[in-house]
């Protein structure tokens, strides 16, 4: 059972426009979620977080977006550019026991920006 | 010099082997985490550990053993390799403060024959 879902696999944008990367939840106990981007022949790194107490968080051009009532989430990248291609994970965590839990990661999705 | 290494960053090995990939960290972080990302599956996480003392499993450990040796350094063990072993495999380290922030090694690639 799947609790973190990107339903899209990949995502072709042209370079300039904005590139909305999706992800939805169905565990209702996690409260903190991340977005890591992935380069080929490297490890994930982290792009951006946001705590469940907020529903946007900004970070120059990537926004992360959550929507608590529909268990979704969105990341931005304005204005993509191809160096932003890459596959990126959306992760999510729970706070119990005194500390977060582990990261539950999506499958991906693979971000192509065409110049 | 990166703040999580892991050796070796491909190796091939054939079915029955015993193989050892390592993780070291120069970040100070006391917990440590080993994934495999396969294509069109994401990271599962294998097997974590909080400190040297603790060791856990994760979703997928079965045909795996870890050891931490120090609070820097977590390696992943596969006693007999098979086939559908083979995948990228990543170390990852975080600490109470970072929380579910977490720091990942370059990955090693491993194909098992």
């Amino acid at each position: 059972d799947q609790q973190v879902k990107q339903n899209s696999p990949s995502l072709s944008v042209q370079e300039g426009r904005i590139s909305i990367l999706n992800c939805d939840y169905t565990n209702s106990m996690f409260d903190y979620f991340l977005w890591y981007k992935k380069y080929p022949a490297e490890g994930p790194t982290f792009l951006i977080s946001i705590s469940s107490i907020k529903d946007k968080n900004e970070d120059g051009r990537f926004t992360v977006f959550l929507n608590k009532s529909a268990k979704h989430l969105s990341l931005h990248i304005v204005p993509s550019q191809p160096g932003d291609s890459a596959v990126y994970f959306c992760a999510a965590s729970a706070f119990y026991g005194g500390s977060q839990g582990n990261l539950i990661f999506g499958k991906g999705t693979k971000l192509s920006v065409k110049p | 010099d990166a703040d999580v290494t892991q050796t070796p960053r491909n190796r091939i090995t054939k079915t029955g082997k015993r193989i050892m990939l390592e993780c070291s960290q120069t970040k100070g972080h006391d917990r440590m985490y080993w994934y495999r990302q396969d294509p069109g599956l994401g990271l599962r996480l294998i097997y974590y550990s909080f400190d040297v003392k603790d060791i856990n499993k994760g979703e997928i450990s079965d045909g795996y053993s870890v050891s931490r040796q120090a609070q820097a350094k977590f390696s992943l063990s596969l006693e007999s390799a098979i086939p559908n072993q083979t995948a990228l495999y990543f170390c990852a380290t975080s600490d109470f403060k970072s929380g579910s922030k977490q720091y990942f090694g370059p990955g090693t690639r491993l194909t098992v024959l």
